[in-house]
């Protein structure tokens, strides 16, 4: 899946920086949620997800936030890596669906 | 690590023409998708396969399309007679949970 032509928001860091990214939904159905990273030319790959019962979720380097409040979801990266330029995407999945609903994304860009 | 496949990785084809997407997913999920990013958009859903049954389709899974699981380990999108917005990468995914695992995509031009 390549990005080029993607007017995505960029967020540009310095390698060891650490990084959050953010997403907005607007279903107050969905109930799980789930990070994507993507790779140019490549399929989504899965990061990390939680569901609509926690507001926070741990894995290696990276944390996912969700607020439902405010319906609004997070993924902190720690130590941000040049490897980690990839574009990110949030996805959710509503009650009693299978499917995802993807955001439109965001391009991290990080500098060595 | 067992990940999906799909093939082919690029398929060119000129408009009207059917064309079949092929995946193999991960060999013990059950639930198989396909989705597609438009260059320059989203990734967007287009159906779910449950039990050899469709179990959730969008409204870009028209007539046009079709899925099927012609043995216990293939998964194919036909599109019987494509146009030039049928133009965009298709994935493939799977899960044997929540977790929806998607392959690499095929690259699918329509001329």
């Amino acid at each position: 899946g390549e990005s080029v032509g993607l007017h995505l928001p960029t967020l540009s860091v310095q390698e060891g920086d650490n990084s959050i990214i953010n997403c907005a939904y607007s279903n107050s159905a969905s109930d799980y949620f789930i990070w994507y990273k993507q790779e140019s030319g490549k399929g989504p790959q899965f990061i990390i997800d939680i569901r609509s019962n926690m507001d926070k979720r741990q894995g290696q380097r990276v944390t996912v936030l969700l607020n439902k409040t405010v319906k609004h979801l997070s993924l902190q990266i720690a130590a941000t890596q040049p490897g980690d330029s990839a574009v990110y995407f949030c996805a959710h999945q509503d009650t009693g669906r299978r499917a995802l609903t993807f955001g439109s994304g965001t391009r991290l860009q990080v500098q060595p | 690590e067992p990940e999906v496949t799909q093939t082919p990785s690029h398929q060119v084809t000129q408009m009207g023409q059917e064309v079949i997407l092929r995946c193999v997913p991960i060999s013990n999920h059950l639930y198989f998708y396909w989705y597609r990013q438009i260059l320059g958009q989203k990734v967007e859903f287009l159906v779910s396969f449950y039990n050899n049954e469709i179990s959730e389709k969008s409204e870009i899974f028209d007539d046009q399309f079709s899925v099927e699981r012609p043995d216990g380990s293939n998964f194919t999108l036909k599109i019987r007679s494509t146009k030039l917005e049928d133009s965009a990468m298709y994935f493939c995914a799977s899960t044997g949970g929540y977790e929806q695992y998607f392959g690499p995509g095929t690259r699918l031009t329509v001329t």
